[in-house]
């Protein structure tokens, strides 16, 4: 089956600056990756996705780009803000039955 | 995205009783629907897939009678946590899918276990 690996468990970066969370997967039939964000105490919320017919994604201050070769897969956040600190995960799925495999996790500080 | 509800959103209960979770989507027909389990500092953990009309599919480990899952109609199913104990004590979240392969999850239900 799928696993996910997701790195670093912990990013603490300061305001404005850049955050960057990667993450590779093993089933190279998987062909779509969302991000989720999640607060604490709060369920996952989706913030992008990437299918893999496209090397990158951008909406505002979030990206996402894949390499399908190296079955990695990234998040870039600029211009940080405090309130993008949260737990973010990332994903992968073959797309059979909206089945995802989930990364850890990254809990990501913004120190103002 | 598609809009879905959990009731309760928190729970406390005593060792051996059972709760139930809801979860309901609000803007949509779901034939499938997803539980997770979500241990403190750690990912989501598929529980099993709640399928309208049909038995669920419970992943490997999962006790199916032991977490009893109901998909009675196209915008509910609910979660029954039988016999319940402090181990049990997680949050837990559901999903419904949203187009080919996204998911959109509920705002989860904290389940505390005395």
């Amino acid at each position: 089956g799928e696993n996910v690996e997701q790195h670093p468990s912990t990013l603490s970066v300061q305001e404005g600056d850049s955050a960057v969370i990667k993450c590779t997967y093993s089933d190279s039939a998987s062909n779509y990756f969302p991000w989720y964000k999640q607060e604490l105490g709060k369920g996952p919320q989706l913030i992008i996705d990437i299918r893999s017919n496209v090397g990158e994604k951008k909406d505002q201050r979030i990206a996402v780009t894949l390499n399908k070769t190296a079955k990695h897969f990234s998040l870039h956040i600029t211009e940080t803000q405090p309130e993008d600190s949260a737990v973010y995960f990332c994903a992968a799925s073959n797309g059979a039955g909206n089945m995802l495999t989930f990364g850890g996790g990254t809990r990501l500080m913004v120190k103002p | 995205g598609a809009v879905v509800s959990q009731h309760p959103s928190w729970v406390i209960c005593k060792s051996g009783t059972s709760v139930k979770i809801e979860c309901r989507s609000l803007d949509f027909q779901a034939t499938t629907m997803f539980w997770y389990r979500q241990f403190p500092k750690q990912s989501l953990m598929l529980m099993a897939t709640s399928n309208e009309g049909s038995k669920a599919t419970y992943e490997q480990g999962v006790e199916k009678d032991k977490f009893l899952i109901n998909h009675a109609s196209l915008t509910l199913s609910t979660l029954t946590v039988t016999s319940a104990h402090p181990e049990d004590s997680s949050f837990y979240i559901c999903s419904l899918p949203g187009g080919p392969d996204t998911q959109y999850f509920g705002p989860g239900t904290r389940l505390t276990v005395l």
